[in-house]
């Protein structure tokens, strides 16, 4: 079946340090990929989504390149700021066996990420 | 910018009750789903809902769940008896269409606990 991990957190880093969230993926088909962010007290709020291989999607100096070589869905940030922490999920929306999709989503477990002054 | 929305917020209630959790979607969204967060773990996929009929459900949606458009505009997640290991956070969420490619929009969360 359809299945995401990501890199065990939590993440802790400095104001303006490199962020990397590590995001692979086993899927039927071409699946669509997306991180969701969840900040405190919050529900998911799309980040960023790719739908094909080497697509890069980006928001807000956050980037994620489609690898699908390496089935590989990996967020970074140059420059991380105390509002960026938050919980970080990865996700993909795949075609079942049988050819359909009826929309579900695929999470990862959640990246917890702390950016401290 | 329109937003999913869910009620309540925080909900506790003791094994074997009924609770009903309640979200309106999206106003022009057709598709809706549940997913729910057991503190620690993945978020899970429960089931999606379109047409008034359920689409697609996942394991954990056994005879104790149940889903609901009761007047066009709610979206509602009962559990009949409720148990110890339902305590999670419940979210809804809402698309327009289920391309690969689409977005989907999740509500707060209500964050059962279960007693």
């Amino acid at each position: 079946g359809n299945s995401v991990t990501q890199m065990e957190g939590p993440v802790t880093l400095s104001e303006e340090a490199f962020l990397t969230i590590n995001c692979t993926y086993t899927a039927t088909g071409y699946p669509s990929l997306f991180w969701y962010v969840q900040y405190p007290g919050e529900g998911l709020q799309l980040l960023l989504k790719a739908t094909k291989a080497d697509d890069k999607g980006s928001n807000k100096g956050f980037e994620a390149t489609y690898r699908k070589e390496t089935t590989s869905f990996h967020l970074e940030k140059g420059s991380v700021q105390v509002s960026d922490s938050a919980v970080y999920f990865c996700a993909l929306r795949a075609r079942n066996a049988g050819g359909t999709s009826y929309g579900k989503l695929t999470f990862g477990q959640g990246t917890i990420l702390t950016v401290h002054p | 910018e329109p937003e999913v929305t869910q009620t309540p917020s925080h909900q506790v209630t003791q094994m074997g009750q009924e609770v009903i959790l309640r979200c309106v979607p999206i106003s022009n969204h057709l598709y809706f789903y549940w997913y729910r967060q057991i503190l620690g773990q993945k978020v899970e996929f429960l089931v999606s809902f379109y047409n008034n009929e359920i689409s697609e459900k996942s394991e954990i949606f056994d005879d104790q769940f149940s889903v609901e458009r009761p007047d066009g505009s709610n979206f509602t997640l009962k559990i009949r008896s409720t148990k110890l290991e339902d305590s999670a956070m419940y979210f809804c969420a809402s698309g327009q269409g289920t391309y690969l490619q689409e977005t989907q929009y999740f509500g707060p969360g209500t964050r059962l606990l279960v007693l």
